[in-house]
């Protein structure tokens, strides 16, 4: 099965802060990837898919980036609401596999 | 509005069994491929199951072959997640959710429900 790495596995930004979260697969998926947000308590949000597609009513702060193996996730200006943790997830072939999360926090 | 709303979590014993429902409203729910998808308490994602439009199709992790089933009834606009022989390691949320095609990727989600493998 492909494995999906995401680093760092948390981080700590300030408000406007430019944000970088990295997702690697362990061979290539083309742009079979996709990134959500979950706030604690709740379920996963969709972000991004096809790798820098937007999903319709995410803010253009969040862009996505990557094909092959290795994809970004960025923020181009981090905000307080923006407080949560970030997943990737491949869809190339089953099984769907996760990267780990990465949680990001404000200063 | 898309919703799903997932029901029939709660707590069992190990080697106990337990089915999940996810009702769905709001759009039409046979076109879609529908997942299961699970995340232990203070862990990460898991897909567990996926199912096609019509049920013909069905795949899962690993960890849960022969012992989760999952199925849907498009009359109802339901999705099912039959759980036998758990172990205390399927303890998790388990939300269903909406799979695009070709993307596939889950663009809607249920709130979850808990299920609590424990003696």
């Amino acid at each position: 099965d492909i494995q999906m790495t995401q680093s760092p596995s948390s981080l700590s930004a300030s408000v406007g802060d430019r944000v970088t979260i990295t997702c690697r697969a362990s061979q290539s998926i083309s742009t079979y990837l996709n990134w959500y947000q979950q706030k604690p308590g709740k379920a996963p949000k969709l972000l991004i898919y096809a790798a820098s597609s937007l999903q319709s009513g995410v803010p253009s702060r969040f862009s996505g980036s990557g094909s092959g193996t290795d994809f970004t996730l960025t923020i181009s200006s981090l905000q307080l609401e923006d407080c949560a943790t970030y997943y990737c997830q491949k869809s190339y072939s089953v099984p769907w596999t996760f990267g780990q999360g990465t949680k990001v926090e404000i200063k | 509005e898309v919703q799903l709303v997932e029901s029939g979590g709660g707590l069992v014993q190990p080697g106990g069994s337990l089915r999940l429902s996810c009702a769905a409203s709001g759009f039409t729910f046979s076109n879609y491929w529908m997942s299961w998808v699970r995340q232990a308490p203070g862990k990460g994602l898991e897909w567990v199951a996926k199912i096609k439009q019509d049920g013909s199709e069905k795949d899962y992790v690993d960890s849960v072959k022969g012992r989760f089933t999952i199925s849907r009834d498009n009359a109802k606009n339901s999705l099912y997640l039959q759980m036998n022989s758990l172990r205390a390691d399927d303890t998790a949320v388990y939300f269903c959710a909406r799979e695009t095609e070709y993307t596939n990727n889950f663009d809607c989600w249920g709130q979850g429900t808990l299920v609590t493998v424990s003696s």
